[in-house]
């Protein structure tokens, strides 16, 4: 069974960084890409960003470019996503999800709540 | 730039059926835009329903389906039953970059 358990809610001030984690099981983790989306409260989807696990290559969305880095760790099956320079609007859900088809976004974490305040 | 576009908001009556579409702002949806569709609930991570435009995910009814219809992708829910009250998002493919749509609130009365 393909299972993404994602890391526990976060509290951070304005300007720090945030990094969430998501362990993937069930599956080879280099096979296929991991995304990352974002869900402010009350709000769409949007996409962030994805690395593929097996060569480490990185894809942003040009709204979160300069701020979001993704990463892939292969000894641990994780995946990462770090923001920096957080801002009130940052607060929201991370999702990741991991595309089987390359184009689409077929299994997702439970999601992460990043809290940006002062 | 491009924005994706879905209804706001849609209501069926129960058992009935209703199509939910995802345009372009500027130009039209087709098969290389792999579009694909996915409900959440309050509270839930969203759940894939339909990927590649017309392809079900494991274990989604097949009340449910995806097209190109006109200008748009679209995904059509036949019987509508409850539980189908929720949001529905399309995401699009365009080249190294998957835009959302804003989502579609789809009430069941």
């Amino acid at each position: 069974e393909v299972q993404l358990v994602q890391s526990g809610a976060e509290v951070k001030k304005p300007g720090a960084t945030v990094k969430i984690s998501c362990k993937v099981s069930g599956y080879t983790f280099t096979d296929y890409y991991m995304h990352w989306v974002q869900q402010a409260p009350g709000k769409g989807l949007e996409w962030m960003g994805l690395v593929d696990p097996e060569d480490g290559e990185t894809i942003y969305a040009e709204k979160f470019q300069g701020r979001v880095t993704i990463t892939a760790d292969t000894s641990t099956d994780t995946a990462y996503m770090e923001l920096s320079s957080l801002r009130s609007e940052d607060t929201a859900v991370y999702y990741c999800a991991m595309g089987v088809t390359s184009f689409s976004f077929d299994y997702w974490g439970q999601g992460t709540l990043v809290t940006v305040s002062s | 730039q491009t924005v994706v576009t879905q209804e706001p908001s849609f209501s069926v009556s129960p058992g009935g059926t209703v199509t939910l579409t995802c345009g372009l702002s500027s130009g039209s949806v087709s098969t290389s835009y792999y579009p694909s569709w996915y409900q959440q609930t309050p509270g839930q991570a969203p759940r894939t329903l339909i990927y590649s435009t017309n392809t079900r995910s494991s274990g989604v009814p097949d009340r449910f389906s995806g097209s190109i219809l006109g200008n748009k992708a679209a995904l059509t829910i036949t019987g509508a039953q409850a539980d189908d009250e929720s949001d529905y998002y399309c995401v699009l493919y365009m080249g190294s970059n998957w835009v959302f749509g804003g989502g579609t609130k789809l009430t069941v009365l």
